[in-house]
C-alpha cells in the first residue's frame, strides 16, 4: 500500500540553524500539508500545498518557514532559524483532492528538538 | 474558526468492553476526520464521515450534523486499541483540507 515517507525522523539542531524536513507524499496525490505538535499538545496545522504553491497557511507559519516541491517527488518544509520553541514533532500528510470530504494520509513525522 | 471538543480525555477500559469517544464542533461542517496516533506517533486515517454512520472491523463512526456532534466506538476492546484517539474537522473558511484537531482521547485497554 502506497505510504508518505519522512526523513530524517529525528533531527537535531542548534538554536538560529536552518533545517529542512523532507517528506515524500503518495505519487499519485496533488495536495501536501505540513502539520505540528508539540510534545503533549494537540496536533496543529501549518500549512497546505497545491500546483506548485501554499493553498493556505496558519498563523504559525510565519516568515521563518518556507516549503517547497523541488522535484516530482519531495515536498520540503525549511525553518530558517530555527528557535527553541520550534522543538516538536513535524507530519506531512498528502491527500488526492484537496476538499473537506478527502482523507489525508499521514507520514510518521520527524521529531525535531532544538536545543 | 472551528473549536473541537473530545471527551474523555483519558479512557481505561477492560479488554473486551464497549468503548465510545465523543466529539464535538461549534461551527457546521462537510465531514469529520476521526484518526488514530500510535504510542510511537504515527497518525493513521481512521473514518472520515459527511453523515450518518460508518463501520470498519470493530470501529464505528457516527455524526449528528445537526447537532454538530460525532462518535466513535469500539466494540470488543483489545489492548492493540490502546492508542490516542483524535477528531479533526475543516477550518471552516479554509479551502484546501486544512484542519483543526480536537486535544486526544488516550485510550489503554487493559488485558
Amino acid at each position: 500500500e502506497p505510504e508518505v515517507t519522512q526523513t530524517p525522523s529525528h533531527q537535531v539542531t542548534q538554536m538560529g540553524q536552518e533545517v529542512i524536513l523532507r517528506c515524500v507524499p503518495i505519487s499519485n496525490h496533488l495536495y501536501f500539508y505540513w502539520y505540528r505538535q508539540i510534545l503533549g499538545q494537540k496536533v496543529e496545522f501549518l500549512v497546505s500545498f497545491y500546483n506548485n504553491e501554499i493553498s493556505e497557511k496558519s498563523e504559525i507559519f510565519d516568515d521563518q518557514f518556507s516549503v517547497e516541491r523541488p522535484d516530482g517527488s519531495n515536498f520540503t518544509l525549511k525553518i530558517r532559524s530555527t528557535k527553541l520553541e520550534d522543538s516538536a514533532m513535524y507530519f506531512c500528510a498528502s491527500s488526492e483532492i484537496g476538499v473537506f470530504t478527502d482523507t489525508q494520509y499521514f507520514g510518521p513525522g520527524t521529531r525535531l528538538t532544538v536545543l | 474558526k472551528n473549536e473541537v471538543e473530545q471527551s474523555p480525555q483519558n479512557l481505561t477500559a477492560q479488554e473486551g468492553e464497549f468503548i465510545t469517544i465523543n466529539c464535538s464542533y461549534s461551527v457546521g461542517i462537510s465531514a469529520l476526520h476521526w484518526l488514530q496516533q500510535h504510542p510511537g506517533g504515527g497518525i493513521v486515517s481512521l473514518f472520515m464521515l459527511s453523515s450518518g454512520k460508518k463501520k470498519h472491523g470493530r470501529l464505528i463512526a457516527t455524526i449528528n450534523i445537526q447537532e454538530k456532534h460525532s462518535s466513535l466506538h469500539i466494540t470488543a476492546s483489545h489492548p492493540r486499541d490502546s492508542a490516542v484517539y483524535i477528531c479533526a474537522v475543516p477550518n471552516y473558511g479554509g479551502s484546501q483540507g486544512n484542519l483543526i484537531f480536537g486535544k486526544g482521547t488516550k485510550l489503554s485497554v487493559k488485558p
